[in-house]
């Protein structure tokens, strides 16, 4: 039984450039979050997927900012003309929702993507 | 809005010592789940518990158990007997049972236990 997996584990990259990250639920979970952990802080909400669809997502989540789950599996979440506040530790966490919608299992985390933008 | 208030920066015991983590938290909801996550130095948060709001119920897991209190909003978490395994920050979080159901976390408590 795997649990949630993300890639790369870290990431360094300058200014300006994009940058693109996966996610991989576990496997029969359908609901699917981001979430964005700067240091010394908690995890902030970014966005959520009910099988393929991006039902809702933070105001945190600027236009520079895409995410995508074409076929209800994986995730990816891409940053596009990074910022140095773009800085921080990305984690991706799944639940299973069993009534349509309505009530959602506990999410599990993945081990995060820690961006560094220099 | 939803708010979680981890009053605790950091915590540093010795070995063997009990510890309480504080929480406390703010909804309109009259429904909601409270959860209890651990993030070890690796990164990765680990579910300990979920807690509906109808089940006022204290909770005991081997050396850890929970306090939630409805009227004071406090869901408190303790560790008996700690371990230097138990050193990591802990979240402590909120969300609303139907929808999107997103967590809002706390600051987190950062815990070390000292050999």
């Amino acid at each position: 039984d795997t649990g949630v997996s993300q890639d790369p584990r870290h990431k360094i990259t300058k200014r300006g450039q994009n940058v693109t990250f996966r996610c991989d639920p576990i496997s029969e979970h359908n609901r699917l979050y981001w979430y964005r952990q700067t240091l010394g802080q908690g995890p902030e909400f970014l966005t959520y997927f009910q099988n393929e669809a991006q039902l809702e997502k933070s105001r945190l989540l600027s236009d520079r900012f895409s995410a995508e789950r074409p076929k209800g599996s994986f995730s990816t979440l891409e940053i596009q003309r990074t910022e140095q506040g773009d800085s921080a530790m990305y984690l991706c966490a799944s639940s299973l929702d069993l009534t349509s919608g309505m009530f959602s299992d506990t999410q599990y985390f993945g081990p995060g993507t820690r961006l560094t933008v220099l | 809005a939803q708010k979680v208030t981890q009053a605790q920066t950091e915590i540093s015991v010795v070995e063997k010592e009990d510890v309480t983590l504080d929480c406390v938290y703010e909804t309109r909801d009259t429904t909601y789940y409270l959860f209890w996550y651990k993030q070890p130095p690796s990164g990765e948060l680990v579910f300990l518990i979920r807690r509906n709001s109808f089940d006022e119920q204290n909770e005991i897991s081997g050396r850890y158990s929970w306090n939630f209190q409805k009227s004071t909003s406090s869901f408190n978490f303790t560790i008996t007997a700690s371990q230097v395994v138990d050193s990591a920050v802990y979240f402590c979080a909120l969300s609303e049972v139907q929808g999107a159901q997103k967590l809002v976390f706390g600051q987190g408590t950062r815990l070390t236990i000292n050999p």
